[in-house]
């Protein structure tokens, strides 16, 4: 059991470059996210989905795209990565049981761009 | 929407004594508190909820209290060891803001063996 799994692990990137972040869960969640952690600014939403084929912006959606592919996964994509998204991307997951959302977050995404 | 703080932003504190977080939040209808942890390098883990109809939950060496009236809650960890060292995220959420998770910006806690 992976759990959620995202690739790549890191990624450097040049200014106006594309790139897409593939985030999979094996755990049967309906709800899919994308956050980036900055220092000192915690974890903030970028995109999710609420279930297999919607999508809605969160906090910082700004120069971001998502696309949920299926029940199982769900893709960031930087059309025209920027120096200031240089982060650490996480995918999570989630199922909501009894009011609690509990989050499972993939191992991370470094990416740079220079 | 939800607006969660955490203080303080760094905690330090000796090996066996006793460590607590504060987090405030906004919305009065949140109903959901979940506290995550995070290891260097690692990715964020949940340790410890608690529901809006609970007063206080304890796991082993963590304990988690919320003041509903205050709109605060606290992680509480006792005796701590040198594993307890990471990041904690506090966050909550509520049926109106589509249960999604506010989180707080989080605090460094440094336990010094």
């Amino acid at each position: 059991n992976a759990g959620v799994t995202q690739t790549p692990k890191f990624q450097v990137l040049k200014t106006g470059q594309s790139m897409t972040l593939q985030c999979a869960q094996d755990m049967n969640h309906n709800s899919m996210y994308w956050y980036r952690q900055d220092p000192g600014m915690g974890l903030r939403l970028i995109y999710y989905s609420a279930s297999e084929g919607t999508t809605d912006k969160g906090e910082v959606p700004n120069g971001y795209n998502v696309s949920r592919l299926n029940k199982r996964e769900f893709s960031l994509r930087l059309e025209s990565a920027a120096p200031s998204q240089t982060s650490v991307y996480f995918c999570a997951s989630s199922e909501r049981s009894s009011g609690a959302n509990v989050l499972t977050f993939g191992a991370g995404s470094r990416l740079t761009v220079l | 929407g939800e607006n969660v703080e955490q203080h303080p932003s760094t905690l330090s504190v000796q090996e066996g004594d006793s460590a607590v977080i504060k987090c405030t939040y906004s919305d009065s209808a949140s109903n959901y508190f979940p506290w995550y942890k995070q290891e260097l390098g690692k990715r964020p883990q949940l340790i410890i909820d608690i529901r809006s109809n609970v007063g206080e939950k304890k796991d082993q060496r963590i304990a988690v209290t919320l003041n509903k009236t205050a709109k605060h809650f606290s992680l509480h960890i006792t005796e701590t060891q040198p594993e307890d060292s990471a990041v904690y995220f506090c966050a909550a959420s509520s049926l109106s803001g589509n249960n999604r998770l506010a989180f707080g910006k989080g605090n460094q806690v440094v336990v010094i063996p």
